[in-house]
């Protein structure tokens, strides 16, 4: 399975302003995930990011406010734009394994907005 | 749409005795199936899956599950659970038609008393 690391780990922001979030994985993936997790819910993918092409954004959510790069096969961004405290959530990357529809999951970033 | 419920919001068990975590999902083909645990202030860890064959997966960490078809049902099982076990439990559905788009269930809180 591959080894993934989150940047920031944690972070308290003030509404109106923006994080992004780091995803790095140690060996080359196709497909990257993005991931909300809201206090006491499940996870709600947010949107997929393949290399090389847009991100395609899950219902509900919006490049304007989650826009999403990814430079190679190995790296990621989210950016959480114009925050609220209804963004304060956990923010997961994860990547597709070997085996199909496997997915491995960072240990996440826990955003508090105050 | 696919969808996972888990019918079970928490759960506690004593040290020692059997533990069964109830998954059940809505998809129209074969599913993908799977077992993630998610411990206090971690990401999720991949604890087993299924995508064709034999119907009880056995995963990491003593769990196993069984795949029933007639019933819909993935449910996790553990035939000692240790204290180490107490975390929260999704199941997960996956997109046997090559999208990639995984979906969780709500997630099964489980207690481990003495």
């Amino acid at each position: 399975s591959a080894v993934i690391s989150q940047k920031p780990s944690r972070d308290i922001c003030q509404r109106g302003t923006s994080l992004t979030i780091q995803c790095q994985v140690d060996s080359q993936v196709t497909m990257m995930f993005w991931y909300r997790q809201q206090p006491g819910q499940s996870l709600t993918l947010i949107a997929t990011a393949n290399q090389g092409s847009e991100a395609t954004y899950e219902s509900g959510f919006v490049i304007d406010k989650f826009p999403i790069s990814r430079p190679n096969l190995t790296f990621s961004t989210l950016t959480v734009s114009n925050m609220s405290p209804e963004d304060s959530s956990i923010y997961l990357c994860s990547v597709d394994g070997s085996s199909p529809e496997t997915q491995y999951f960072g240990p996440g970033t826990r955003l508090l907005v105050l | 749409a696919q969808s996972v419920t888990q019918p079970d919001i928490h759960i506690t068990v004593s040290e020692g005795a059997s533990l069964e975590l109830r998954c059940n999902y809505s998809y129209g083909a074969t599913p993908y199936l799977f077992w993630y645990v998610q411990s206090p202030g971690q990401g999720l860890q991949l604890l087993l899956k299924y995508f064709s064959g034999d119907t009880l997966v056995q995963g990491i960490k003593g769990f196993e599950a069984e795949f029933k078809r007639s019933q819909s049902s993935f449910n996790l099982r553990k035939p000692s659970v240790h204290w180490s076990d107490a975390a929260e439990y999704f199941c997960a559905v996956g997109d046997s038609g090559g999208y990639q788009k995984v979906t969780f269930g709500t997630g099964t809180k489980l207690q481990v008393i003495p």
